[in-house]
């Protein structure tokens, strides 16, 4: 079945660092591909999505490119600050099936 | 604003109680669903909805079942607790015009301790 892979964490870095958090996927068909967000305390949030390949998703200043030759999603940002220490989940939903695949979730620490 | 609520930040509840847990949406969305969040399992699907009083089961439906008599509430029920129920629970809503390729919005989320 469906399923999606994420680097564990905790991920720390210092601000203004360049973050990179890695996700990869199996999946039949064509799936959109999805980073969602928790900050502490709070439910998941929608950070980006991509729906085709080569799609790249973006927000709040993190980016993601769906790349379907090496079934990545992986997350991006240039410049992290300390508002975005959360834990980050990378999903995947395929047409036809309401539910979303998620990924263990990677844990964010950003030190001033 | 889309709002998904759910009806307990916390709770604590004793082994064979009955437990219910409450989530309302005012978005009017067809699916909804239950997920549990344990360390290093990520989320996991109890059960979703994808109209009223349909249900399916999710990847881990055993010692839970759920509710839907109208649209906005879909609640879920632990009908003996047990203590490898104790997790936090995540409600979810979403549209149903493309299947998965909807964006799903959630709840703050219930942490549930059975004792």
């Amino acid at each position: 079945g469906d399923s999606v892979t994420q680097m564990e964490g905790p991920v720390t870095l210092s601000e203004e660092a360049f973050l990179t958090i890695n996700c990869t996927y199996t999946a039949t068909g064509y799936p959109s591909l999805f980073w969602y967000v928790q900050y502490p305390g709070e439910g998941l949030q929608l950070l980006l999505k991509a729906t085709k390949a080569d799609d790249k998703g973006s927000n709040k200043g993190f980016e993601a490119t769906y790349r379907k030759e090496t079934t990545s999603f992986h997350l991006e940002k240039g410049s992290v600050q300390v508002s975005d220490s959360a834990v980050y989940f990378c999903a995947l939903g395929n047409t036809g099936f309401q539910k979303l695949v998620f990924g263990t979730g990677t844990r964010l620490l950003v030190s001033p | 604003d889309v709002k998904v609520t759910q009806s307990s930040r916390y709770l604590v509840k004793r082994t064979g109680e009955k437990v219910f847990l409450e989530c309302v949406q005012d978005m009017d969305h067809e699916n909804m669903f239950w997920y549990r969040q344990d360390p290093g399992l990520g989320l996991r699907l109890i059960y979703f909805s994808y109209d009223v009083k349909m249900k399916e089961k999710g990847d881990i439906p055993e010692g839970y079942s759920v509710s839907r008599e109208k649209k906005e509430r879909f609640s879920l029920i632990l009908e003996s607790a047990s203590t490898n129920q104790t997790s936090m629970y995540l409600c979810a809503s979403s549209l149903s015009e493309t299947g998965g390729t909807e964006t799903q919005y959630f709840g703050p989320g219930t942490r549930l301790l059975v004792l």
